[in-house]
Parts: C-alpha cells; structure tokens; sequence
C-alpha cells in the first residue's frame, strides 16, 4: 500500500524566512504533485513532477524530487504571508491514472 | 474557461438518507475523478471515471457509488448516510488519465446529522 507522508505537519514561520516541507511516499511512482489549500477552498495545483531531479519553481515555492531517495522537498524562500496555506503533497498510485495518494498536509502560518 | 462545477455547495442530511452530488468538468476534460476530505482521514480517492466508465475505485463501501454521463458531467451517490460521511467532497477533472495537471472544483460540503 502506497503511504505519502509529510512534515512537518504544522509550520509557523516568520515572514523573510526560508523553509522547506519534506514529502516522503513509499514505493515508486512516475508522479508527485503538490497542491495548496486555503481554509475553506479547493486545491489549486503548484507543480507536478515528472522524473528524478526534477526541480520547478514558482515565485518564492520550489520543489524538487529525488525518486531513488523517494523523496520530495517544497522550498520557501523568503516567506510572505499571503503563502500562509495548507500544502499537501500527493502521488500517482495507478500509473497513468489520476489515483492520488495525498499526504496529511503541512500547515504553514507565516507572522508578519 | 468556467472552472470545475460542483453542486451544490453545501448540504445537510439526516442518517439514513441518501444523497447525489454533482460534477461538471472543465469543457473538454473527459477523465473526472473524485475525493473526500475530512479532517481525521484527510484526502481519501473515492472514484475515478473516463468516458463514462469506471476506471478505479477506492477503499469506500459500496454505499458510495458513481457514474459519468456521455458529456463527462459525473454524479456520486451515498446511500444510507452516516454521521461519518460528513466530509467536503471534491471533484477534479483533466483532459485525459495520463494528464499532469488535475483541475480541482471548490468541492460540496456534506453534514450528516
């Protein structure tokens, strides 16, 4: 059974800081998305990742996957506050099908 | 281009009952998928639908059903609800199974009383 695994689970940060959210799933997968959630809303989609090495970034977010190490890291360079969101990392069980396995989620409050 | 559609957005029932919730995808996706989100299990995959067929199913009893009509508009149906389906219950959408990029609608929030 694929488990996806996130931490931390919760993350309060001050604006200017650099952090990152770790994203650690338990077998092979050719995917792994990351997603964030305000309060109340949907999931809008952040980056997918394709292959080993794979590095994206977005503004102040980068995310990078290492498949050997099963493993992917979410960035955050120089926080603001309007980032301050839940982050779920999340991936492919069936190949070539949309079967996500998300993580818990990382809630990220980051304080003028 | 108007967004994934759920409805309705929010909804109220009593044990017992039943319910249907309605997904329209983005025009043009033919791969619609659907998830329940709560805050003990968090994101769960329920059903996964491409040209009206059932391609994968999650770990859900068969009290929670599914289909997808032929213009990819997709409904699921809880039978017999119970205090535990009370959940927000997204819907996502691409234009094919093997596409990157889900399209999350903003999901319908059921409450079991």
């Amino acid at each position: 059974e694929l488990k996806v695994e996130q931490n931390p689970l919760f993350l309060s940060m001050q604006e200017g800081k650099n952090y990152t959210i770790y994203c650690n799933y338990s077998t092979t997968s050719d995917r792994l998305y990351w997603y964030r959630q305000d309060p109340g809303k949907s999931l809008e989609s952040l980056f997918v990742l394709l292959s080993n090495g794979a590095v994206k970034q977005e503004g102040r977010l980068m995310a990078s996957l290492d498949t050997k190490a099963r493993l992917s890291t979410l960035h955050i360079t120089a926080a603001v506050h309007d980032l301050s969101a839940t982050y779920f990392c999340a991936v492919d069980w069936v190949q070539g099908a949309q079967k996500l396995v998300f993580g818990q989620g990382t809630r990220l409050t980051i304080n003028p | 281009k108007a967004g994934v559609t759920q409805t309705p957005r929010y909804l109220i029932k009593t044990r017992g009952q039943q319910v249907t919730l309605s997904c329209s995808p983005i025009s043009g996706h033919r791969s619609v998928s659907w998830y329940q989100q709560t805050p003990g299990q968090g994101l769960q995959f329920l059903f996964e639908y491409f040209s009206e067929t059932q391609r994968n199913k999650g770990n859900f009893p068969g009290r929670f059903s599914g289909r997808q009509f032929s213009n990819s508009r997709s409904e699921m149906n809880v039978s017999t609800l119970e205090l535990g389906d009370s959940a927000l219950y997204l819907c996502a959408s691409s234009n094919n199974p093997t596409n990157e990029k889900l399209f999350f609608g903003s999901g319908t929030q059921l409450s079991v009383l």
